[in-house]
């Protein structure tokens, strides 16, 4: 079975601080790749996702992660976070063939000072 | 925009009562899940759907069961509650994606039913 490890369950940093937040999983097959954010008393929504193509992809709110598929990697990354990047962070991947679930990584609560 | 509802955001049940979870969608996606999620635990598959009627279990059924018998709608059962499903549960749904019934699509999730077994 596939499984999803996020390096840090907590991290706090302060505003216009550089983050990465670490995804690694275990399957050795093709895979897609997410990552879901959800915000103080939202919904779970998703900021950014690989199927193929360009391993670096672009999401929402300036957001970006790097697939390395030979580190078996996904890190989540955004040059200079705001109060408002405060949020519980999942990784989660699925393989993109067949009949297959998703599997999510345990979050990283992300806390941002102003 | 998809919009996935729950019946309740917070609920409050005993020990052994029967529960029963809604979620509906709005999108036409062919496949809906429940999950349970816990801090420090992150989400955890309960059971999912892919069509009408058709249902598989998912990492942590027990003591859950699902009803599919509309397209839009996917109800989760706690058949006698217990102080341990005490957690937020939140229902999802996507598109198959690709071929067949594969399930790798994004999903979408709903708002979550804050469930509290007394």
């Amino acid at each position: 079975a596939q499984s999803v490890s996020q390096h840090n369950h907590h991290v706090i940093l302060s505003e216009a601080a550089s983050l990465e937040l670490g995804c690694n999983y275990s399957y050795g097959g093709t895979v897609n790749l997410f990552w879901y954010v959800q915000y103080p008393g939202q919904h779970l929504q998703l900021l950014l996702k690989y199927f193929s193509g360009d391993p670096l992809v672009k999401g929402i709110k300036g957001f970006e992660a790097e697939f390395i598929k030979s580190k078996f990697s996904f890190n989540l990354r955004k040059p200079s976070v705001q109060w408002s990047d405060t949020a519980e962070y999942f990784c989660a991947v699925t393989r993109n063939s067949g009949y297959s679930t998703l599997t999510f990584g345990k979050g990283t609560m992300l806390l941002v000072s102003p | 925009d998809v919009k996935v509802t729950q019946s309740s955001r917070y609920l409050v049940k005993r020990t052994g009562e029967k529960v029963f979870l809604e979620c509906v969608q709005d999108m036409d996606h062919e496949n809906m899940f429940w999950y349970r999620q816990d801090p420090g635990l992150g989400l955890r598959l309960i059971y999912f759907s892919y069509d009408v009627k058709m249902k598989e279990k998912g990492d942590i059924p027990e003591g859950y069961s699902v009803s599919r018998e509309k397209k839009e709608r996917f109800s989760l059962i706690l058949e006698s509650a217990s102080t341990n499903q005490t957690s937020m549960y939140l229902c999802a749904s996507s598109f198959v994606w690709g071929s067949g019934r594969a399930v790798g699509d994004t999903q979408y999730f709903g708002p979550g039913t804050r469930l509290t077994v007394l």
